[in-house]
């Protein structure tokens, strides 16, 4: 079975531009959560999104959105860049069968360098 | 936002060691996972616990749900060089499909 994927792998933008990543989640999971990895800040928690609805949020600010697709294919954009937005941002899939015992599997992430 | 507590930060040890490290928490989770990222990739998922208690094994790895709920430890026995890397626990509670994640041990294993 394949793994979560996610691409692009490297991005680099410019302050106040916009960008979106894309997470594919394993076959049959339907749960895709994101998080942002930072050497400062360490694994923090972005949103999740289970049947195309988000169902948890952390404390982003509203630059930060998601969305997810039918087939649970999700995507997260960042608008109006910071410096501060550059990051590992790892997307995360599990079968969502009951909450608070789910194992969530990891993509490779996406490397945004913000300039 | 809250995070777990784990030690040791980072470990220098000689191939052969066996490593133990643990993280605990103020608040109670349903289940403790245990992860490792190489640079430049996404955490790969080690041992996953359920239940209170629990002791689980995944080859020369090791893991407990500690009895509280808030804390948990891993082992790694007879290291060997390919276990280099940084160690996350995580941790789910009852905020939804929502990880915690300990700051990270990093291991460095010298032949």
């Amino acid at each position: 079975k394949a793994g979560v994927t996610q691409t692009p792998r490297y991005l680099i933008k410019t302050r106040g531009q916009q960008v979106t990543l894309s997470c594919s989640p394993i076959s049959g999971h339907r749960s895709v959560s994101w998080y942002q990895q930072t050497p400062g800040q360490g694994l923090q928690f972005l949103f999740e999104y289970f049947s195309e609805t988000q169902r948890n949020k952390g404390n982003f600010p509203g630059r930060f959105s998601g969305r997810q697709f039918s087939n649970s294919r999700s995507e997260m954009n960042v608008s109006t860049l910071e410096l501060g937005d550059s990051a590992l941002y790892l997307c995360a899939s599990s079968l969502a069968s009951t909450r608070g015992t789910d194992t969530q599997y990891f993509g490779p992430g996406t490397r945004l360098t913000v300039l | 936002g809250q995070q777990l507590n784990q030690s040791p930060q980072s470990m220098f040890i000689q191939e052969g060691e066996d490593v133990s490290m643990n993280c605990t928490s103020s608040s109670i989770f349903n289940t403790w996972l245990w992860y490792k990222q190489d640079p430049g990739e996404g955490p790969v998922l080690l041992i996953a616990l359920y239940k209170a208690g629990e002791l689980t094994s995944n080859g020369r790895l090791t893991a407990q749900f500690g009895i509280t709920r808030k804390d948990s430890f891993l082992n790694i026995s007879a290291s060997i060089p390919s276990d280099v890397g940084i160690y996350f626990c995580a941790g789910l509670g009852n905020a939804g499909n929502m990880l915690t994640f300990g700051g990270g041990t990093r291991l460095m294993v010298k032949p």
